[in-house]
C-alpha cells in the first residue's frame, strides 16, 4: 500500500464535457505528478506540481490543467474531452529529496469518453 | 527527447525459472536514473528496482537484478526463481537527473506470464 488514493476509480463522460480527477498524497509529500496511460501503452507524463506550483509539463495541451492543495490533495482537470482522452490516469506523489526522490503511485482513475 | 524501448511485448517463464526482460533507451545526457516498475492487475505502479547512471555497479533487490550497460544504453531486468506473484506488466522508465521536472519516460511494457 503506497498511501496514495485516487477517486473515482472509474468514470464515464461524453465528448466535450469537463472532468475533474482527484488524488490524495502521502502526508508530507510536496510533489505530485500525473500520468496518462492509454490502453496497451506505458504511462505518459502530463505535468508535475511542487509546493502548489506547476514546475514541469509533458506534451499535453492547455486543456489539461491541475491544482495542488496544502492538505496534500490534488486535482487533474480536463476540459473539452476528446475520445482520445480515454485512458487510465495515474497520480504519483513524492517528497523531493534530490537524488533520493521516490515516487508512490495510486491505482488510477479509468476514464472513458463516449 | 529521451525514448525508452521494450522490444518484448510478452514473455513467458516456468515457475522457479529465470527470465530476463530487455530495455534500451536513447538519451544525450550523462546523468540519469533508470527504473523497472511492475503493474499488476490492481493498476498500481510498484517500483521494482532503481539504477543511477553514474554508479557502475548493477543494482540488485532480492530476486531482481539489472544488467546496466551505459555505453550500449541497455538496461535489462533479471528475475530469478520466478514466482506466480511476479506475473504482471513490467515497465522500464527513464528520468533525467538534471534537476528539471520532466517526469518519467516509460517504455510500452512487457507482459510477463508465469507458468505453474
Amino acid at each position: 500500500e503506497t498511501g496514495v488514493t485516487q477517486s473515482p476509480t472509474h468514470l464515464i463522460k461524453t465528448r466535450g464535457q469537463q472532468v475533474t480527477l482527484r488524488c490524495s498524497s502521502q502526508s508530507g509529500h510536496n510533489t505530485v505528478s500525473w500520468y496518462q496511460q492509454a490502453l496497451g501503452q506505458g504511462p505518459q507524463f502530463i505535468f508535475q506540481y511542487y509546493r502548489e506550483e506547476e514546475n514541469g509539463r509533458g506534451n499535453f495541451p492547455p486543456r489539461f490543467s491541475g491544482l495542488q492543495f496544502p492538505n496534500y490533495s490534488s486535482e487533474l482537470n480536463v476540459n473539452a474531452l476528446e475520445l482520445d482522452d480515454s485512458a487510465l490516469y495515474l497520480c504519483a506523489s513524492s517528497l523531493f529529496q534530490g537524488r533520493d526522490e521516490k515516487l508512490f503511485f495510486g491505482s488510477g482513475t479509468q476514464l472513458s469518453v463516449l | 527527447a529521451q525514448t525508452v524501448t521494450q522490444s518484448q511485448p510478452e514473455m513467458s517463464v516456468q515457475e522457479a525459472e529465470t527470465v530476463t526482460l530487455s530495455c534500451t533507451y536513447d538519451t544525450s545526457e550523462s546523468d540519469y536514473y533508470l527504473f523497472w516498475y511492475k503493474q499488476p492487475p490492481s493498476r498500481q505502479m510498484i517500483l521494482v528496482i532503481r539504477q543511477e547512471a553514474y554508479k557502475q555497479q548493477n543494482a540488485t533487490e532480492n530476486r531482481f537484478s539489472v544488467n546496466f550497460q551505459k555505453a550500449a544504453k541497455s538496461f535489462s531486468l533479471k528475475i530469478s526463481d520466478s514466482q506466480l506473484g511476479d506475473a504482471a506488466m513490467y515497465f522500464c522508465a527513464y528520468r533525467s537527473a538534471s534537476g528539471g521536472a520532466d517526469g518519467l519516460t516509460f517504455g510500452k511494457g512487457t507482459h510477463l506470464i508465469i507458468q505453474p
